[in-house]
């Protein structure tokens, strides 16, 4: 299974301000997934990373908002821009590690206060 | 378009009872059935999974799941629970085709009681 690790584990923020959230895996993945938990509800895919090409957003999440990095195979990165008490959540990164099954591990998630 | 339902938003066993928690899905063909749990204060953590053959499978911390295609059901269970089991837990789905991210229930949580 894929060890994932992101930065920072928490965060109290600014109304205004943006914070940049770092995925970093301890293998080669193709794709890489950011989520978003809101408090007490389940986890909404933002957008799909692909290394090499531009992510992939869901409905209602857009890249000006939530702008994603994937320099490489093992790292990412999401920056929630302008941010807003609504974006208080946690934030998982998640890797799907492809072969003859297919699993995905997720990191242990950023947890964000927005004020 | 898929989905999956978990119908108990919260569930509450005695410690040492047995437990059996929900979980529908809505998909074309027979897709890849997961189970995580989510501890307080944690990350996501996959109890099993099923992808084809053997319809009941087998899990982390004593868990199991049975897949039932006519029921369009993937229950999860555990014969006698113990307090650390309290905890959210996620059922989800992905299609067999590749390339395509989890779709999450919205979760039940589990609360456990001496």
């Amino acid at each position: 299974s894929a060890v994932i690790s992101q930065k920072p584990s928490r965060d109290i923020c600014q109304r205004g301000t943006s914070l940049t959230i770092q995925c970093q895996v301890d293998s080669q993945v193709t794709m890489m997934f950011w989520y978003r938990q809101q408090p007490g509800q389940s986890l909404t895919l933002i957008a799909t990373a692909n290394q090499g090409s531009e992510a992939t957003y869901e409905s209602g999440f857009v890249i000006d908002k939530f702008p994603i990095s994937r320099p490489n195979l093992t790292f990412s990165t999401l920056t929630v821009s302008n941010m807003s008490p609504e974006d208080s959540s946690i934030y998982l990164c998640s890797v799907d590690q492809r072969g003859n099954q297919e699993t995905q591990y997720f990191g242990p998630g950023t947890r964000l206060l927005v004020l | 378009a898929q989905s999956v339902t978990q119908p108990d938003i919260h569930i509450t066993v005695s410690e040492g009872a047995s437990l059996e928690l929900r979980c529908n899905y809505s998909y074309g063909a027979t897709p890849y059935l997961f189970w995580y749990v989510q501890s307080p204060g944690q990350g996501l953590q996959l109890l099993l999974k099923y992808f084809s053959g053997d319809t009941l499978v087998q899990g982390i911390k004593g868990f199991e799941a049975e897949f039932k295609r006519s029921q369009s059901s993937f229950n999860l269970r555990k014969p006698s629970v113990h307090w650390s089991d309290a905890a959210e837990y996620f059922c989800a789905v992905v299609g067999n085709s590749g390339n395509t991210p989890l779709v999450f229930g919205k979760g039940t949580r589990l609360s456990v009681i001496a």
